[in-house]
């Protein structure tokens, strides 16, 4: 069985301070995929990044940047400066490939993040 | 460039009707899902259709069905609905490995009285 665990429930910090999520998964799988999504008060999810477990480079896109580490099941989020619009819940989630087809996502809890003008 | 369409919006029914939420793809993807949003779950999968064709029960899958119509349909159907089933319902969409983003609709509010 897969799992996603984003232990930070909520996250409320100050415009322009940096912010790091987190997430830790669990899977007996040797090749899987991860994945941010962002889902602002609109509703919608809006795809972040995504990244395979043979590929352990770490990611910067803008402010935003990623952090995986196999060692530690870990696949960690950080905005640098963040932002009022970064305001969202932001999930952590996990697939795999049974050869038949991508097997659906496993998703974190969500972590509430707040950014205070 | 429409993605994923889902309808309705917003239904609410009655405990015991049925209903059917419908989900069409224009990406000429192989893969579809249906998820629920529940407060503080995060989403959880109800079905999946790795391929036109073929469907397999995910987490949650007790008091639904579904039905791949094409390779762009995908339907959730509630037989008998029950408040237990009041959530938001995504449909999304994927290429035909975990290598690909899955693209969500916008989401169908369901709320079962």
């Amino acid at each position: 069985a897969q799992k996603v665990t984003q232990a930070q429930t909520e996250i409320s910090v100050v415009e322009k301070e940096d912010v790091t999520l987190d997430c830790v998964y669990e899977t007996r799988d040797t090749t899987y995929y991860l994945f941010w999504y962002k889902q602002p008060p609109s509703g919608e999810l809006v795809f972040l990044i995504r990244r395979n477990s043979f590929d352990e480079q770490n990611e910067i896109s803008g402010r935003y940047s990623w952090n995986f580490q196999k060692s530690t099941s870990s696949f960690n989020f950080t905005i640098t400066a963040s932002q009022v619009v970064d305001s969202a819940v932001y999930f952590c989630a996990l697939t795999t490939y049974s050869g038949g087809g991508a097997d659906g996502l496993t998703f974190g809890k969500g972590t509430h993040l707040i950014i205070q003008p | 460039n429409a993605g994923v369409t889902q309808t309705p919006k917003f239904q609410v029914l009655k405990t015991g009707q049925s209903m059917t939420l419908q989900c069409a793809q224009d990406m000429n993807h192989n893969s579809m899902y249906w998820y629920r949003q529940d407060p503080g779950m995060g989403l959880r999968l109800i079905y999946y259709s790795a391929s036109e064709g073929t469907t397999d029960k995910g987490e949650v899958p007790n008091g639904y069905n579904v039905s791949r119509l094409n390779k762009r349909e995908f339907s959730l159907r509630l037989e008998s609905a029950a408040p237990s089933q009041t959530s938001v319902y995504f449909c999304a969409s994927s290429g035909p490995t975990g290598n690909t983003e899955a693209f969500f609709g916008q989401g169908t509010r369901l709320t079962v009285v």
